[in-house]
């Protein structure tokens, strides 16, 4: 069985550029996680879909951060304009039950 | 103040010696935890979890869990220089919608010296 997918697995975006995260979680998975993991830090949950929709995207910096996931399976994440502060690692995970799959990531450097 | 506390930040146990990692939450809705494992370059894989009190055991992985202090610690014996990763500690519950949310720490790096 296929593991949950990221791409690209690297970035170097300039500040104010934008850059999108695409996701394709493990087939049958109704539960999708972004998260953003800063270097030597735990992953910090940024919003979840539980199939087409968002369950919680409290901690989603609406101003410049989106994320979509349409048919309730791949998701993409999306940054407007970049900020220094916002490199970091971005994990996708997905879930049927209680075991959420971690994808190997996107590492991002905004300079 | 992060509600998922690990420590050490640091540990170096020679190969074939016992890891002992611990973790302390302070959100009492969350009181299944999980352990997760990173190597470097990948995304962290969950390891086990546990939800009672007492002790689990998978293979050379124990976790020991008091509910009544939120603390949950990992012991690795005949540690292998693969067990070489960051660990990271995970409360987990569910929402109102039935979805499981993990809080995450912030990690104990695990060197085993050959």
């Amino acid at each position: 069985e296929a593991g949950v997918t990221q791409s690209p697995r690297y970035a170097v975006l300039q500040e104010g550029q934008a850059v999108s995260f695409w996701c394709d979680p493990i087939s049958g998975h109704d539960t999708l996680y972004w998260y953003q993991q800063p270097r030597d830090q735990g992953p910090q949950l940024l919003v979840y879909f539980r199939d087409e929709a968002v369950i919680d995207n409290s901690q989603l910096p609406s101003d410049r951060f989106s994320a979509v996931r349409p048919k309730g399976t791949n998701s993409t994440l999306k940054i407007q304009s970049a900020k220094q502060g916002d490199t970091a690692t971005y994990l996708c995970a997905s879930s049927l039950g209680d075991t959420q799959y971690f994808g190997p990531g996107t590492r991002l450097l905004v300079l | 103040q992060q509600k998922v506390q690990q420590s050490p930040e640091s540990l170096s146990v020679p190969e074939g010696g016992m890891a002992s990692l611990n973790c302390t939450s302070s959100d009492r809705n969350f009181q299944y935890f999980w352990w997760y494992r990173q190597h470097s370059g990948e995304g962290p894989k969950a390891l086990m979890s546990i939800f009672s009190d007492g002790d689990k055991k998978e293979g050379r992985f124990t976790a020991h869990l008091n509910k009544a202090s939120l603390h949950v610690s990992l012991h690795i014996r005949d540690s292998q220089p693969s067990d070489s990763a960051l660990y990271f500690c995970a409360a987990s519950g569910r929402d109102s919608s039935g979805s499981w949310q993990l809080i995450f720490g912030s990690g104990t790096q695990l060197t085993v010296m050959p």
